[in-house]
């Protein structure tokens, strides 16, 4: 199947500082992907959905201010945590959407996640 | 999209096969089922998807009833990696083609 690469794998950072976080689609054009957050021993929450060259969409209760979502090539998506706070810490998931897999198609490839720590 | 029921575990011997339920009874016409699993701090697998049909793949099968109000998801020969969390997903074309994850079964494959 399509891979999808997220980068780093995991992350420590100090409080108040920002955290970026990578999604590549490595081979095929991403139009539309999606990022999750997961607590532990939850499933994963849909934060917002960005296609590429437009202005991302936020779920309901998801601050746009503080999780910055840049989606300015086919192939790469970023979510930067803005003075991240240890609340902020949890897994960080990415997925993809290949287009030329129809409603049929498998369509969300995911990232391995990165899980943030903020201390 | 439609609201799905899985249990919270369930339990399987390596070597036999793993019966996962997942019910949604209020699918609509063009809802698809999507089964994906998740390994422990891995990202979401995708395994196998239908929509009338029972599906088969090499990974698993997938059992659709006739009224599309459940299905099962088959793993014929569990392994000890297949231990994971499943999610069950309904997915309709309207809902821009994200998915929404329910609590899902975490499957435990016993040596």
């Amino acid at each position: 199947g399509a891979v999808v690469s997220q980068h780093p794998s995991w992350v420590i950072c100090k409080s108040g500082t920002s955290v970026k976080i990578e999604c590549r689609s490595l081979d095929f054009q991403a139009t539309t992907m999606f990022w999750y957050r997961q607590f532990p021993k939850q499933s994963l929450m849909l934060m917002a959905t960005s296609n590429e060259g437009s202005k991302a969409t936020y779920e309901q209760g998801v601050e746009k201010d503080k999780f910055l979502i840049n989606h300015a090539s086919l192939t790469l998506s970023t979510l930067t945590v803005t003075s991240a706070h240890p609340e902020d810490s949890s897994f960080y998931i990415c997925s993809a959407r290949d287009p030329k897999t129809g409603i049929g198609g498998t369509e969300a490839f995911f990232g391995q996640g990165t899980r943030l720590t903020v201390v | 999209d439609a609201k799905t029921t899985q249990p919270p575990s369930m339990d399987c011997a390596e070597g036999r096969a793993a019966n996962l339920p997942c019910n949604h009874s209020t699918i609509s016409g063009n809802e698809y089922v999507y089964w994906y699993r998740q390994i422990h701090s891995q990202g979401p697998q995708y395994i196998i998807h239908g929509l009338k049909n029972n599906e088969t793949n090499e990974m698993a099968s997938l059992i659709i009833t006739e009224d599309r109000k459940s299905s099962t998801l088959i793993l014929p020969h569990a392994t000890l990696r297949d231990t994971a969390v499943y999610y069950c997903i309904v997915r309709g074309g309207g809902s821009n083609y994200k998915l929404t994850f329910g609590k899902g079964t975490l499957l435990t494959v016993n040596p």
